[in-house]
This record gives structure tokens, sequence and C-alpha cells, in this order.
């Protein structure tokens, strides 16, 4: 089955400092989408985003299909971005998601 | 309700047991979806429902594991037997209307989830 690799598995930044999240994966697919989880476990998506660049405040996404992989752009980090992010794609034929392992941030004060 | 809900948020059970969780799907919503995650790693996909048509039971890791939906709303995960394996978070999520002539994959909105322990 498809693969979907993040990188890396954990980020430690201070607040104010830039971040590039990634995710690669395995084979075509029908729609890719970034969520957060905050620490308390709630997902809240942030992109859904199968190819292109799309951006919402300080945080902005690219997916480059013909190449597999997108990335997720964070600025300026404020505390409140911790938690995991996750990447997930969904292959052309059905309608399940499958996940990354995500990527632990952790901004500190 | 304005979101997706889920109860129990906890539920602590003896292994062997069975247990139900439950999801409140977003008002309106045809799609809902079931996953579990284990601690430190990323969401699997368990079942998904759409509408009338018939479920998804792809990801269910056993028989030992069923859900049902009633209609458009509330759905329910069963557990039969639990083992200790089986600890995790399980979430649930639900989206609006997917597919016709055009194919368009919709936000899934996920609830809180309900963290399971096997003793």
């Amino acid at each position: 089955g498809i693969q979907v690799e993040q990188s890396p598995p954990d980020l430690i930044l201070q607040e104010g400092a830039n971040s590039t999240l990634r995710c690669n994966f395995s084979d075509s697919v029908n729609n890719l989408q970034w969520f957060h989880q905050n620490p308390w476990g709630q997902l809240i998506n942030l992109f859904y985003i199968p190819s292109g660049t799309k951006q919402n405040g300080r945080l902005s996404a690219t997916t480059v299909a013909t190449e597999r992989y997108s990335l997720l752009y964070i600025s300026s980090s404020q505390t409140t971005d911790s938690g995991v992010y996750f990447c997930a794609v969904e292959r052309a034929s059905n309608y399940q998601l499958i996940w990354g392992a995500g990527t632990k941030l952790i901004i500190k004060p | 309700g304005a979101g997706v809900s889920q109860s129990p948020s906890n539920k602590v059970t003896e292994k062997g047991k069975d247990v139900e969780l439950r999801c409140d799907p977003i008002s309106g919503h045809t799609a809902l979806y079931w996953y579990r995650q284990r601690l430190g790693q990323g969401l699997e996909f368990l079942i998904y429902f759409q509408g009338n048509s018939a479920p998804d039971k792809s990801g269910l890791p056993s028989d030992r594991f069923s859900a049902e939906r009633t209609g458009e709303s509330v759905s329910t995960l069963t557990i039969q037997r639990t083992q200790q394996e089986d600890s995790a978070v399980y979430l649930c999520a639900s989206s609006a209307m997917r597919g016709g002539p055009h194919y368009e994959p919709d936000t899934q909105y996920f609830g809180p989830g309900t963290r399971l322990t096997v003793l």
C-alpha cells in the first residue's frame, strides 16, 4: 500500500522561528491534507492541498504531486503552534486517508 | 451541535469485556469515519459510512470490532472481548456529502476522541 513519511519526527524551536515540515508519499494521490493535533488531542484540518500552494496566515503549504512530496511552512512560530502535524493522503480509488506518523513540534517561549 | 462529539471521553475496562463508543457527527454530514490512534502514532482508518451505502469496513483489525450507524446520525463502535492492544484513542470524524459527477473530497471534522484503556 501507499507509504507516507514525514520529517523530521521531532522539532524544537524558539518562539519566532520559522520551520518547514516535509511529507513524502510513495504513489499518486487524489487528496493530501495537513492536520494539526494540539496537546489536548484535538485534530484540526489545516490545508486540503493535492497540488499547488496555499497560504493561511502564518501557515502555507506546497504540494508537488509529480515529485510526491508536500511541505508545510510555519513562519514566526508561536507557542500555540506546538503539537503534532500530520500529513494524510487519499488514494485515487477510495476514500481512506493514509496518515503519516507526524512531526512533533515544540515551540519554546 | 456545533461539532463532532464523542462519548465517553475516557473508558477504562478489563480485558475480555465489551465496550461501546459513541459518535455524534455534525448535523447534515453524510460521511462518518472511525480511526484508531495509538500513543505517539498516526491515525489508522477503521471504517467509513457514507449515507445509505454499505460501509467500508476494510480497516477493522479483527472480527471483534464492529460499527453501526443509524441513518445519517449517531454511530457506535463496539469492541468485543477487549484486549490490551486495543488500548488507544478512538477518533470519529464526519464530512459533508462527497462524490457525484465531480469528485470533491471534503474536509473531515474530528471529535475529541475516546481514550480507551484495557487493563
